[in-house]
């Protein structure tokens, strides 16, 4: 069955640093990839999504993420982060059809 | 344009009394999902249903658990007989059509609590 694991659940760091976030599925065919973000007391919302095209995705609010088709990855990266970016973070794959599947999810806390 | 919108935002319930949660979505979808969410899991897919068709439903459990998208009105999760174990937040999403990895909207979602 198709599964997605996100390495770390929590992440804690300070204004400015860098972030990466990990994200790996296990489905042999072709795949579009989410990373869904769900901030403090709202819904989730897209952060960005790949299809086809240019492995190197970019979002909103200065993140990007890059698929590793031989790697079956899809990190989430932004160079400085800012304590507004303090959520949770979502990678999310659908094989096709209706179902997307999440992982559980990395909670970042970022410090002033 | 409203978005996902979900009701009660939280719910409390006794052991073995019915919860029934509330999703509309947004104008324009007719396709709609719900999610569960545990602590430390992620989101698992529930069940996937059109207006008046439950298309998929593997993933919600086979007793106690029902879901239905009428004609007219919200769509409805229900769970009867409610147990420790069914507290959780329970996110609904809508999309306007299936197309391969359509993005889906969501709702603020209702946490279930069972005392």
């Amino acid at each position: 069955a198709q599964s997605v694991s996100q390495h770390n659940h929590h992440v804690i760091l300070s204004e400015a640093a860098s972030l990466e976030l990990g994200c790996n599925y296990s489905y042999g065919g072709t795949v579009n990839l989410f990373w869904y973000v769900q901030y403090p007391g709202q819904h989730l919302q897209l952060l960005l999504k790949y299809f086809s095209g240019d492995p190197l995705v970019k979002g909103i609010k200065g993140f990007e993420a890059e698929f590793i088709k031989s790697k079956f990855s899809f990190n989430l990266r932004k160079p400085s982060v800012q304590w507004s970016d303090t959520a949770e973070y979502f990678c999310a794959v659908n094989t096709g059809g209706f179902k997307t599947i999440f992982g559980a999810g990395t909670r970042l806390f970022v410090k002033a | 344009n409203a978005g996902v919108m979900q009701n009660p935002r939280h719910l409390v319930r006794r052991r073995g009394q019915e919860a029934r949660l509330r999703c509309s979505p947004m104008k324009g979808h007719s396709h709609v999902y719900w999610y569960r969410q545990l602590p430390e899991e992620g989101l698992k897919f529930m069940v996937y249903l059109q207006k008046e068709n439950i298309i998929d439903e593997s993933g919600m459990p086979k007793e106690r658990f029902s879901a239905e998208f009428p004609k007219e009105g919200p769509s409805i999760l229900r769970i009867q007989q409610v147990v420790r174990g069914d507290s959780a937040a329970y996110f609904c999403a809508s999309s306007p059509q299936v197309e391969e990895g359509e993005k889906l909207f969501f709702g603020s979602g209702t946490q279930l609590s069972v005392l």
